[in-house]
């Protein structure tokens, strides 16, 4: 089946750890996307990637990073700089291209920090 | 940077009914895009519309794109209450036209 996987679903980190998520696409997809979506509310883009080896910051990078060092892959880690990091994080693809297109999601990880 | 905004913040029908949720948005678009989202669930793409498109039809939506007001609705019809979701609308982040900035959305609960 083509998609986009996310692990872990849900992760519990304690203050001042680093932690990594993964997400992972067999769409063939060059673009790929990380959101944070906060209770009640919309997505704000964190990062993102056009091609392989190059990414991009979003509104809301401070605190986070990524490395795009495969196509299919798209890493994100939550480092201890990131002040208020419980919150569900989605990670999307699209085909990529001149114009903005549909975007595919993953089924999103749940970080709470104990 | 936030660009569209939906309306209502929550809307409640009973099954059967028509739901409508509209969208604002701020800069000029080459197109909009809606998304459902089920509790606790990653989004799924809806319909794409484009900026020299009026309305748009996928199965029991309906949406409608009125450049001039800058503003979109999404219509369902004849809702059930495996519709109950959030709704949001997506554009195009001015100037970057491959990023997509998301509304707050509309959650919209289908009662049987």
């Amino acid at each position: 089946d083509g998609g986009i996987t996310q692990s872990p679903k849900y992760l519990f980190r304690k203050e001042g750890q680093n932690v990594t998520l993964s997400c992972e696409q067999n769409l063939n997809h060059d673009a790929m996307y990380w959101y944070r979506q906060d209770p009640g509310q919309g997505l704000r883009l964190i990062y993102y990637s056009q091609i392989v080896n190059d990414f991009q910051k979003g509104d809301i990078a401070e605190g986070y990073s990524v490395s795009r060092e495969k196509k299919e892959s798209f890493p994100l880690t939550v480092t201890s700089a990131q002040k208020n990091p419980t919150a569900f994080y989605l990670c999307a693809s699209s085909i990529g291209g001149l114009d903005s297109d549909e975007q595919f999601f993953g089924p999103g990880t749940r970080l709470t920090v104990l | 940077s936030q660009q569209g905004e939906e309306d209502p913040q929550a809307l409640s029908i009973q099954e059967g009914e028509n739901a409508t949720m509209n969208c604002s948005y701020k800069t000029s678009i080459n197109n909009l895009q809606w998304y459902r989202q089920n509790s606790g669930r990653g989004l799924v793409h809806l319909i794409l519309i484009r900026s020299n498109e009026r309305e748009k039809h996928s199965g029991r939506l309906r949406v409608t794109l009125d450049t001039s007001k800058k503003s979109s609705s999404l219509l369902i019809t004849a809702s059930r209450a495996a519709d109950t979701a959030s709704y949001f609308c997506a554009t195009p982040l001015s100037g970057s036209a491959r990023q997509l900035t998301f509304g707050s959305g509309t959650q919209l609960t289908v009662l049987p």
